[in-house]
């Protein structure tokens, strides 16, 4: 079935450092990918998406761009801030089932000033 | 964003008893309603899925009868798990959206069963 595999964390770095967290995925047909970011004590929340081949989503300097050939959508930020302290979730939803969201384990970012 | 709130944050309870999750979305209509769990270091798991006003469809694996949804408003989807036993012991996210939008996440109950 379809998967997400995400790097394990914690990965810590001083501010301005520049952010790799690496998302593979398996899945059958065209997904669609997503970056969940959850700060402490809140709900996660869509930090970007890509729907197709090439697609690169971007929001608050952080960007991901849809791999087909690497089955990958690795999320990148070229200078962090503490405050993007946080878990970061990669996920799929299905070509066949929109709905549902299959999960990576999360990857928790520390950032120190 | 829409708001989802999810109450209790944490809860504890004994073994053999049951307890209920709320998931309410403050700003919007909640037509579906999701519930997932997480294991430590595990991702989140879809259990089930529920639209307004119908039963909830559940996945593989998942016990209908043990985790009750209800869903019976455009705004509150409750999950009961029954006769709680400490391998029930989790993490409880609910996510909301409305027809066409996104999914709005709260922010997960933890349950601990002793």
């Amino acid at each position: 079935g379809d998967s997400v595999t995400q790097m394990e964390g914690p990965v810590t770095l001083s501010e301005e450092a520049f952010l790799t967290i690496n998302c593979t995925y398996t899945a059958t047909g065209y997904p669609s990918l997503f970056w969940y970011v959850q700060y402490p004590g809140e709900g996660l929340q869509l930090l970007l998406k890509a729907t197709k081949a090439d697609d690169k989503g971007s929001n608050k300097g952080f960007e991901a761009t849809y791999r087909k050939e690497t089955t990958s959508f690795h999320l990148e930020k070229g200078s962090v801030q503490v405050s993007d302290s946080a878990v970061y979730f990669c996920a799929l939803s299905s070509f066949y089932n929109t709905d549902k969201l299959i999960f990576g384990t999360g990857t928790r970012l520390q950032v120190f000033p | 964003g829409a708001v989802v709130s999810q109450h209790p944050s944490r809860v504890i309870c004994k073994s053999g008893t049951s307890v209920k999750i709320e998931c309410r979305s403050l700003d919007f209509q909640a037509t579906t309603m999701f519930w997932y769990r997480q294991f430590p270091k595990q991702s989140l798991m879809l259990m089930a899925t529920s639209n307004e006003g119908s039963k909830a469809t559940y996945e593989q694996g998942v016990e209908k009868d043990k985790f009750l949804i209800n869903h019976a408003s455009l705004t509150l989807s409750t999950l009961t798990v029954t006769s709680a036993h400490p391998e029930d012991s989790s993490f409880y996210i609910c996510s909301a959206r409305d027809q066409g939008t996104e999914a709005f996440f709260g922010q997960g109950t933890r349950l601990t069963v002793v």
